[in-house]
């Protein structure tokens, strides 16, 4: 079966940096997305990957190794606006998007 | 303004009745996609359309239907609700179905199913 597995919750303070990762199986690979939710709002686009290696922009880099199944989302200079929930979802052999069930990220004065 | 629109934005539906959930985009977006999301469980596809006249099922289609006459519109309908569809209903659209495949997603309807 597709399985997507990240973190239920985790806890950062503010200023500090945060990794979010992201293991995967799926039928195919055509890409990882990375999306932010906040509470009670729709996902927001943050960031994809196809190749190996990282992907930075701003504050956020994704990285991506396929051989291993693995992503990790970075968060650098937390910010309390940061707090959400955030998305790992992959692109299968057919091109439909699986997703992970979120990883909460509270973020602490 | 560029974007997905959904309506209702929250709707309280006694057990049995039918319901539809509508869904707008002004993009021009080719696929579109109808997604439900429950508390502790990923986003779950229901339904999706690669372009206007075809239609797929996702991981959880039953009890939903869907239309896509045109290009803009990808209405959600539940011909006779159940409490296990108690959840939030997101739409989605996106350029292509391959590649980068940016979804955008809409407000979403929370749908209470008593």
């Amino acid at each position: 079966g597709q399985n997507i597995d990240q973190p239920t919750e985790m806890t950062a303070t503010e200023g500090a940096i945060v990794q979010i990762n992201c293991t995967y199986q799926t039928s195919g690979f055509n890409g990882l997305f990375w999306y932010q939710q906040h509470a009670g709002e729709a996902p927001t686009f943050l960031s994809y990957n196809v190749l190996d290696g990282l992907e930075e922009k701003g504050r956020f880099s994704s990285f991506l190794s396929r051989s291993k199944g693995y992503s990790y989302l970075l968060l650098k200079e937390l910010q309390m606006k940061d707090s959400a929930s955030y998305l790992c979802a992959v692109t299968d052999s057919n091109y439909q998007l699986i997703w992970g069930a979120g990883t909460k990220l509270i973020i602490k004065p | 303004i560029a974007g997905i629109t959904q309506a209702p934005t929250s709707q309280i539906l006694a057990a049995g009745r039918r319901m539809t959930l509508r869904c707008t985009q002004d993009m021009r977006h080719n696929a579109m996609y109808w997604y439900r999301q429950d508390l502790g469980l990923g986003l779950r596809l229901i339904h999706y359309s690669n372009t206007a006249g075809t239609t797929g099922k996702g991981e959880v289609p039953d009890g939903y239907s869907v239309s896509r006459a045109n290009t803009d519109d990808f209405p959600l309908t539940l011909a006779s609700a159940v409490p296990s569809q108690t959840s939030v209903y997101f739409c989605a659209s996106s350029d292509s179905l391959a590649g980068v495949n940016e979804q955008f997603f809409g407000p979403g309807t929370r749908l209470t199913v008593l």
